[in-house]
């Protein structure tokens, strides 16, 4: 059974350009987030999707962008890049259920280095 | 923004002690969990509580919470080295129009010397 899978695992791009990460959820998985890490410290929140919709969205800029295809896999796209950008990527899935006790799996992530 | 917050920050003990790390947080929540996370990789769950429970246990791992204070209490007892890693509370409460997310903490990173 696969779990959450992300790529690229490290990633370097200098100011002004435009990342896309990708992530596959773990499979039965329906719902996807993404969360930025800087180092030292907890992931922030960024959004999350559900039936190829952006479901919630944190305190980030509309540079952040997503999208869920049918497969239930997600892209993160982040626009003129900003060394601020530079952090550890998360994704995260969850399956939907009737009780709101989602726990959540997370991939290793991908790293962002913004030179 | 980030509700959850760990103390202390950084735990050092000996193999073999018990490690208690502890989480405040603001808001009224649905349930909160404990995540584990090694060297800046993915986050691992390892245990939820419903805010209407009061202690919950999982093999080594016990974890309170005390929503009239609202903080939570992870402990860890008969710690291994392996138990080395960075551990973070996470909030999940009501964001509105009918969703709930999840807030990680800035985590507790403990290590456990051989």
């Amino acid at each position: 059974d696969a779990g959450v899978t992300q790529s690229p695992t490290h990633l370097i791009k200098t100011r002004g350009q435009q990342v896309t990460l990708r992530c596959s959820p773990k499979s039965g998985h329906d719902t996807v987030s993404w969360y930025q890490q800087a180092l030292g410290q907890g992931p922030q929140f960024i959004f999350q999707y559900y039936e190829e919709e952006e479901r919630q969205r944190g305190n980030f800029p509309d540079r952040f962008s997503g999208h869920q295809f049918p497969n239930y896999s997600s892209e993160l796209n982040v626009n003129a890049l900003l060394l601020g950008d530079s952090a550890l990527y998360l994704c995260a899935s969850s399956l939907v259920t009737g009780v709101h006790d989602e726990k959540l799996f997370f991939g290793s992530g991908t790293q962002l280095s913004v030179l | 923004s980030q509700q959850g917050e760990e103390d202390p920050q950084a735990l050092s003990i000996q193999e073999g002690e018990n490690a208690t790390m502890n989480c405040s947080y603001k808001t009224s929540i649905n349930n909160l969990q404990w995540y584990r996370q090694n060297s800046g990789r993915g986050l691992v769950h390892l245990i939820l509580i419903r805010s209407n429970e009061r202690e919950k246990h999982s093999g080594r791992l016990r974890v309170t919470l005390d929503t009239s204070k609202k903080s939570s209490s992870l402990l860890i007892t008969a710690s291994r080295a392996a138990d080395t890693a960075s551990y973070f509370c996470a909030t999940d409460a009501y964001s509105g129009a009918g969703s709930y997310q999840l807030t990680f903490g800035k985590g507790t990173k403990l290590s456990v010397i051989p």
